[in-house]
């Protein structure tokens, strides 16, 4: 069964204190993976698309890396304003059919 | 903003209930997704639609149906509501069908918020 994990389920960081976010994943057929940010109430942003091992996409203070079983997002010196929840999905094929398989998120809160 | 919009943003039925959430997809997007959010379950893909067929199905109740309209809006019903029906609901918009890897860059509305009680 195609699966997505998480971790830490949250994470609690003061601003500029580096650290990374993990996202392992068991898949038939990865056909690609993503991150998403989203605050509370409100919908997904969408992120990063990562492809291919190796591959890495940065934004901001953020940066997306990708392996063969799992990725990262790193984030540097962050500030209070990326307290949000991170979410990672690939995308796989589930009975014939394209969908995207969320994780259950990482909760990231930056204390000033 | 994602330019995706959903209505209502709040609703509040009883059990046993029958309502409609709306989503009007980013100007040129013809797919739209359906995911419902609970605390215990995370974010889960109920179906697709594309230019007015249904693309993908996931893990969608009976109770539950959805059409996609030829202006591209689309529609959820949810009928004999149940308490454990209360969740976000959201829906997303992308440009393609899903055949490539960027159908999957899914820009999401803001939900509605349901309550059974």
């Amino acid at each position: 069964e195609d699966q997505v994990t998480q971790s830490p389920e949250a994470l609690r960081l003061q601003e500029g204190e580096s650290s990374s976010l993990n996202c392992s994943y068991t898949v038939s057929g990865l056909r690609g993976l993503f991150w998403y940010r989203q605050d509370p109430g409100k919908g997904p942003e969408f992120l990063f698309t990562l492809y291919s091992a190796g591959e890495e996409k940065e934004k901001e203070r953020l940066k997306a890396t990708l392996t063969k079983k799992e990725s990262f997002l790193h984030i540097t010196a962050p500030k209070p304003e990326d307290s949000a929840t991170y979410l990672c999905a690939v995308h796989t094929i589930i009975q014939g059919a394209q969908k995207l398989v969320f994780g259950q998120g990482t909760r990231l809160t930056i204390n000033p | 903003d994602s330019g995706v919009t959903q209505t209502p943003k709040h609703l509040i039925t009883a059990t046993g209930q029958r309502v409609t959430l709306r989503c009007s997809p980013r100007s040129g997007d013809l797919s739209v997704y359906w995911y419902q959010q609970s605390l215990d379950q995370g974010l889960q893909f109920l179906i697709q639609y594309y230019n007015g067929e249904e693309r993908a199905k996931g893990n969608i109740l009976e109770r539950f149906s959805a059409q996609q309209f030829p202006d591209l809006h689309s529609e959820l019903n949810l009928s004999s509501l149940e308490l454990g029906d209360s969740a976000l609901y959201f829906c997303a918009s992308s440009h393609l069908a899903g055949g490539t890897q960027a159908a999957y860059e899914q820009y999401f509305g803001p939900g509605t918020r349901l309550t059974v009680t």
